[in-house]
């Protein structure tokens, strides 16, 4: 059974700062994985989705990486701005292409 | 193109009521999927769905809990004689193939968060 971890789950930064948030899953056999993001009350935003051959993806001041074998994903935030608070959520697909796996997210706070 | 849509945004319902739960998907997307988040968990898949067919309902509690997308009209999710564990927010998805196929993955409506006392 597919399981996904982020740590950390909490995490507080000065506006500016460049951080990483860390996904971890535990079986390698997977399909795709996605980023997404959810606001307060609010859906899920897609970011990035990086594919099982591809090794990142980036858009704007995000970049994901996948590293297949060894079941971990980053996803790195430059220059972090206050609305990029929200919770970051890391989700896999594998054996039912269809089915997310997702982890619990990390809550991000950036303060001004 | 407004998304996909979700309705009612918040739905209160007493211990042994019916909660009807529905999902418009994106314009052009045949492809359903329904997710629950419970306090403080991950989401979770329940069930994947087409145009009148139901592809995939292993994460669906067996009993209490169906759902359906027709031909015409939204998905629904139903939910008889509630109870408060399923105090949850509901997440209704669509793609208009495969996720992984083609321009991306899914897209999100904003949920349903019901609350059942």
């Amino acid at each position: 059974k597919q399981e996904v971890t982020q740590i950390p789950a909490a995490l507080s930064v000065p506006e500016g700062e460049n951080l990483v948030l860390n996904c971890s899953f535990t079986d390698s056999a997977i399909y795709n994985l996605q980023w997404f993001r959810q606001d307060p009350g609010k859906g899920l935003t897609s970011l990035l989705l990086i594919q099982s051959s591809q090794r990142e993806q980036t858009s704007g001041r995000l970049n994901a990486s996948l590293d297949k074998s060894s079941g971990r994903s980053t996803l790195y935030i430059a220059a972090s701005q206050p609305g990029d608070s929200a919770t970051y959520l890391c989700a896999v697909s594998a054996e039912m292409r269809y089915a997310l796996n997702f982890g619990k997210g990390t809550s991000l706070l950036v303060t001004p | 193109n407004a998304g996909v849509m979700q309705n009612p945004r918040h739905l209160v319902r007493r211990r042994g009521q019916e909660a009807r739960l529905r999902c418009s998907p994106m314009k052009g997307h045949s492809h359903v999927y329904w997710y629950r988040q419970l306090p403080e968990e991950g989401l979770k898949f329940m069930v994947y769905l087409q145009k009148e067919n139901i592809i995939d309902e292993s994460g669906m509690p067996k009993e209490r809990f169906s759902a359906e997308f027709p031909k015409e009209g939204p998905s629904i999710l139903r939910i008889q004689q509630v109870v408060r564990g399923d105090s949850a927010a509901y997440f209704c998805a669509s793609s208009p193939l495969l996720p992984g196929q083609g321009a991306g993955g899914y897209t999100f409506g904003s949920g349903t968060r019901l609350t059942v006392v």
